[in-house]
């Protein structure tokens, strides 16, 4: 069974750094591209990335290119999305997907992750 | 970028109603085109892949359809359990983009 699992709700200040992951397991995850996806409160999806593990080959979306970075560690079967210095308007629910070769788009999501940012 | 609009915005129907949601993109994005059922305080699940390919497991009441611009969802027999907010999304080109979202609401 294919399973995403996300690391846990985060609580931060702005200007903190933070770094969530999203272990893939039930598959072979350094052949699946790894996306992720914004949900603001009461709001809707935004594609914010995805990264094939394999090669670390990433594509942004410009909303979001040099707000905040995608990596994946193939090794551990994980992939990451960070910030450098957070912003109150980061505060949402983050969701990790996989996008195997069969569908081409996201067929499997992780729990979510929520992330708040307050000071 | 390529911008994602669904009508309506919200619906309100009852059990046992077929329902029609539809999504338009603003430029050929072929048959690239999925649809996703959002329940609250959960993950989105897909539905539907390649405008019309429904995913392993979803019933077969729901229904995709369309090409280039225009793809309608159809749900038929409308569920308890199908009370969610549907979103589309295009993955022909980067930067995928969503819909805004149909929320179905129970009349």
């Amino acid at each position: 069974e294919v399973q995403l699992v996300q690391s846990g709700a985060e609580v931060k200040k702005p200007g903190e750094s933070l770094k969530i992951s999203c272990k893939g397991s039930g598959y072979r995850f350094s052949t699946s591209w790894i996306g992720w996806v914004r949900q603001m409160p009461g709001k809707g999806l935004e594609w914010m990335g995805i990264i094939y593990p394999g090669d670390s080959d990433t594509k942004y979306s410009p909303s979001f290119q040099g707000q905040v970075t995608i990596s994946a560690d193939e090794s551990i079967n994980t992939a990451y999305l960070q910030w450098s210095s957070l912003k109150a308007s980061d505060t949402a629910m983050y969701y990790c997907a996989r996008r195997p070769a069969v569908t081409g788009t996201f067929d499997s999501w992780g729990q979510g992750t929520l992330v708040t940012v307050s000071s | 970028d390529i911008q994602m609009t669904q009508s309506p915005s919200t619906l309100s129907a009852s059990v046992g109603d077929r329902v029609t949601i539809t999504c338009r993109a603003s430029q050929s994005i072929s048959s690239w085109l999925a649809w996703y059922q959002q329940k609250p305080g959960k993950a989105p699940k897909l539905l539907i892949y390649q405008a019309s390919s429904l995913e392993s497991g979803v019933p077969s009441r729901f229904s995709g359809s369309g090409s280039e611009t225009e793809f309608p969802l159809t749900i038929n027999s409308l569920q308890p359990d199908d009370f969610a907010t549907y979103y589309c999304q295009q993955y022909n080109s980067y930067p995928w983009t969503f819909g805004q979202g149909t929320k179905v609401e129970i009349k």
